[in-house]
């Protein structure tokens, strides 16, 4: 395997279901992202984790729970979810960044093929 | 507020006719303005990244510029192998990763 993946590709669940997106990164990376991705809308940034510690989280709904486990793996735990919430979700890895890092950084983020869930 | 604004939504090119996409973007402080490829039904595709105003970067058939308050992807005789959405996103400086999206450039290259 190469590069970033997701698993499973689709996932159709109702809304009392709890299911879980599954993302693995084989690029050498210590940082990892959740991304929502809705028809019209902006890539929006749900969760990021680097070096295994969660460094932000932009008000998601707790209903969505992320869960990294170590550098190369990463877990979106989803419960009671909402019509609403079907959309791509994608999962992203890059070089962490340090907090004086310069400008040329580098910070390249790297995406898997996304989760397309729809919530009946 | 960080923020990302593309146009045109969508664009029509015949094969081989040139033209530009762009990204207007306010942001406190730029460390990198980054250009994806998105297929439908799949990520986004690492494009380009810039730093400064007057860099550029070539690919192919693409050349990303940048100045202080928007960036241009130029297409230069374009093939229906370039059809796809651009997506453009900015990183502030600061300690975290995060990136700001546009909504993307739907381009439709016809034979």
């Amino acid at each position: 395997e190469t590069g970033v993946t997701q698993t499973p590709r689709h996932l159709v669940m109702g809304m009392t279901n709890k299911k879980s997106l599954k993302c693995e990164q084989h690029l050498g990376h210590n940082a990892m992202y959740w991304y929502k991705q809705s028809a019209k809308k902006p890539l929006e940034l749900m969760f990021v984790y680097s070096l295994e510690e969660r460094v932000e989280n932009n008000s998601v709904p707790s209903r969505f729970s992320p869960e990294c486990p170590n550098s190369s793996h990463l877990f979106l735990h989803l419960h009671t979810l909402q019509p609403e919430d079907s959309a791509l979700y994608l999962c992203a890895s890059s070089h962490a960044l340090s907090p004086g890092g310069n400008s040329r950084s580098y910070n390249e983020q790297f995406f898997g093929p996304g989760t397309r869930l729809t919530v009946l | 507020e960080d923020q990302v604004t593309q146009s045109p939504e969508a664009l029509r090119l015949q094969e081989g006719e040139s033209s530009s996409l762009n990204c207007s973007y306010t942001v406190s402080g730029l460390r990198g303005l980054f250009w994806y490829r998105q297929d439908p039904g799949k990520g986004p595709e690492f494009l380009f990244t810039l730093y400064s105003a007057g860099e550029e970067k070539e690919k192919e058939r693409l050349k990303a510029t940048l100045t202080k308050k928007e960036s241009f992807l130029h297409i230069t005789a374009p093939k229906p192998e370039d059809s796809a959405t651009y997506l453009c996103a900015v990183q502030a400086r600061g300690a975290t990763n995060k990136l700001i999206f546009g909504t993307g450039t739907l381009l439709a290259v016809q034979p």
